[in-house]
């Protein structure tokens, strides 16, 4: 089975600083993993997806995310945060198509922008 | 991208009244919706997946006959939400999969916030 564990229910970071927002799986299969955001009463955008190309993938925004098979881990990063980058972050690991392709998310991350 | 529409954005209800999401493909033909709530400050929580033309298939614990789920074309699932009670308050979202893309990725819609009085 799939799942996803998201270290750090909040993240607070200066304007300008480097954002790492940590991520975790488990597969039983090679995994396509995601990164979405969340702003307040909204849907989700996706940010970057990871589909077994490139272990590094750039998304939206400025912000990338490396695959690393060794530490089953899917960090997303951005050199510089902006202040319209605070909003809830989730990480997700589609279950595969066998079991017709829904997406486990992980708890979710908040991120905080300090002026 | 593929886009994704659900309407109401806001839905406010008395208890014991049943209420109806619309969640719409627009410019895809989406063959399979999933069905999302997602309450404060958590994730999201999946409760059913929808093919077209066929019964949903509901995750554990989601009563079926309390969330009626219907996807009578490649462009329209509805959730109603029946005889709806105060902790059904919670905010629903729609996901879509284009059919044509073998990559996993959902495309979710604007989420609607139920508030049961």
């Amino acid at each position: 089975a799939q799942s996803v564990t998201q270290l750090g229910s909040h993240v607070s970071v200066s304007e300008g600083a480097l954002v790492l927002l940590r991520c975790n799986y488990s597969s039983s299969v090679p995994p396509y993993l995601f990164w979405y955001v969340q702003y307040p009463n909204q849907g989700l955008q996706l940010l970057l997806k990871y589909t077994s190309a490139a272990t590094l993938v750039k998304g939206i925004n400025g912000f990338e995310a490396e695959f690393k098979k060794s530490e089953t881990s899917f960090h997303l990063t951005k050199p510089s945060a902006h202040m319209s980058d605070a909003a809830e972050y989730f990480c997700a690991v589609s279950a595969g198509y066998n079991q017709g392709g829904k997406l486990i998310f992980g708890q979710g991350t908040e991120l905080s922008v300090k002026p | 991208g593929a886009v994704v529409s659900q309407h109401p954005s806001w839905v406010i209800c008395k208890s014991g009244t049943s209420v109806k999401i619309e969640c719409r493909s627009l410019d895809f033909q989406a063959t399979t919706m999933f069905w999302y709530r997602q309450f404060p400050k958590q994730s999201l929580m999946l409760m059913a997946t929808s093919n077209e033309g066929s019964k949903a298939t509901y995750e554990q614990g989601v009563e079926k006959d309390k969330f009626l789920i219907n996807h009578a074309s490649l462009t329209l699932s509805t959730l109603t939400v029946t005889s709806a009670h105060p902790e059904d308050s919670s905010f629903y979202i729609c996901s879509a999969r284009d059919g044509g893309i073998l990559t996993g990725e959902l495309f979710f819609g604007e989420g609607s916030r139920l508030t049961v009085l």
